[in-house]
């Protein structure tokens, strides 16, 4: 699976956008960007994935540049519930089912 | 759906004692993984199965850990014995097969202290 490099720690206000960076360029052909949060005390939560085109569902956005290389999780109006960890890993859908997370994003929310 | 079930939710036992962990997944679904986190290492996969057989044990750290699933519904991750290293939180999560994409369902996980 490609590695991928996430800031180590973000803040940001209540009700805004938060929108955390994540670097996969070693990512190859068939590899998806699959996001996943752990808030404190409790086990982790798939966001959101995508492949190479901009996905959004009631959590989250996800944009991936065109080269592939690197992604943004948008969480659009960011609340207190939203403070956790984020991760960014990067896998094929079928044939690898091993999640390997990272050190992720502490993401917290200011009021 | 209740979601992934683990018990017990807390754990404390004395260094040399067995410990085993409880996992019901989400029923229908396929796949069980057993993870393990600590501050050190972070969320580390150890074992997981496919429709109850071990597909990949290769996270498990030595031989004192052993995983079993008899049936669909249920599974337990034993250590035997127990040393204080090992303490952590371990999660259980599931997934269905079927799934078009790689979600999945974890526990809230249970918090092991070995004295």
């Amino acid at each position: 699976d490609a590695k991928t490099t996430q800031p180590p720690s973000m803040d940001c206000a209540e009700g805004r956008a938060a929108n955390l960076p994540c670097n996969h360029s070693t990512i190859s052909g068939n590899e998806y960007v699959y996001w996943y949060r752990q808030i404190h005390s409790q086990g982790p939560q798939y966001i959101i994935h995508g492949l190479k085109n901009n996905e959004t569902n009631e959590m989250a956005s996800l944009i991936i540049t065109e080269d592939r290389k690197s992604s943004t999780l948008i969480l659009p109006h960011a609340t207190l519930r939203d403070t956790a960890v984020y991760y960014c890993i990067a896998l094929p859908n079928f044939g690898n089912e091993k999640l390997t997370f990272g050190t992720g994003t502490r993401l917290t929310i200011i009021p | 759906d209740a979601g992934v079930i683990q018990s017990p939710r807390h754990e404390v036992t004395e260094m040399g004692q067995e410990v085993t962990l409880r996992c019901k997944p989400i029923s229908g679904h396929d796949y069980l993984f057993w993870y393990r986190q600590t501050m050190m290492r972070g969320l580390e996969l150890l074992i997981y199965f496919n429709n109850n057989v071990p597909i990949d044990d290769s996270g498990m750290p030595e031989d004192r850990f052993s995983a079993k699933m008899p049936n669909a519904s249920f599974s337990t991750l034993k250590i035997q014995p127990s040393e204080p290293r090992d303490s952590a939180v371990y999660f259980c999560a599931s997934r269905r097969l079927d799934s078009s994409y790689n979600e999945q369902f974890f526990g809230p996980g249970t918090r092991l202290t070995v004295l």
